[in-house]
């Protein structure tokens, strides 16, 4: 089974430029999730999304920040403009269901976002 | 802040030894728990989870506790292995129903062989 695939796996930009991420989950599977982890801490949840409908945001900077799921499988997140404290890994995982009812969730190797 | 924590940052065990990874949590009404392990460059890797209403699981070489009176958990590794040398995460669903994960800020062991 493939796992979560996502691009790229590192950029580097100037603060102010615009980036976007992109994710595709394990094939079948309805939850995403992004997160960002700085280094040397845990991973904080942005967004999550059932299908192409978003379930908590609440975390999600929403004046740079946005995310999007069209169709309900792919999905990207975009930071205009970024700021030097944005630099952190992003973290896509998917999940079947929800946690504990085989809602497992498997994470992407992320992408290393360095903002100069 | 953060809701969940970890008591000692970094931990170095020899390998064959056992070992023990501490995790606070703060919300009284977490109602499961899982533990993350994160490789270099990797994302996080589901080791073990558990549930309110029990206070041990265990799975292959690893174990978890929990103790609600004083909202602690732990992970136990068994034998640990060069392998097992990764940053360790614990999580707890602070969203109910809708399964939110908040993360500790992790312990990082190093097994030396």
């Amino acid at each position: 089974e493939a796992g979560v695939a996502q691009s790229p796996r590192y950029k580097i930009i100037e603060k102010r430029q615009s980036v976007a991420f992109w994710c595709n989950p394990i094939s079948g599977h309805a939850t995403l999730y992004w997160y960002q982890q700085i280094l040397g801490q845990g991973p904080k949840l942005l967004i999550q999304f059932q299908n192409n409908g978003v379930v908590d945001d609440s975390q999600l900077p929403k004046d740079r920040f946005s995310a999007e799921r069209l169709k309900g499988v792919d999905s990207t997140l975009k930071i205009q403009p970024a700021k030097l404290e944005d630099s952190a890994v992003y973290l896509c995982a998917s999940s079947a269901g929800m946690l504990g009812r085989g809602g497992e969730q498997f994470f992407g190797p992320g992408t290393r976002l360095t903002v100069l | 802040g953060e809701s969940v924590g970890l008591h000692l940052p970094t931990l170095s065990v020899q390998e064959g030894d056992n070992s023990i990874i501490n995790c606070a949590y703060s919300n009284s009404a977490s109602d499961y728990f899982i533990w993350y392990k994160q490789e270099s460059g990797k994302g996080p890797q589901f080791i073990i989870d558990i549930r309110s209403n029990m206070d041990k699981r265990q799975g292959q070489r690893v174990t978890v506790l929990l103790n609600k009176t004083v909202k602690h958990l732990s992970l136990q590794i068994a034998a640990t292995q060069p392998g097992d040398s990764a940053v360790y995460f614990c999580a707890e669903n602070s969203g109910g129903s809708n399964y939110k994960l908040t993360f500790g800020k992790g312990t990082l062991l190093t097994v030396n062989p």
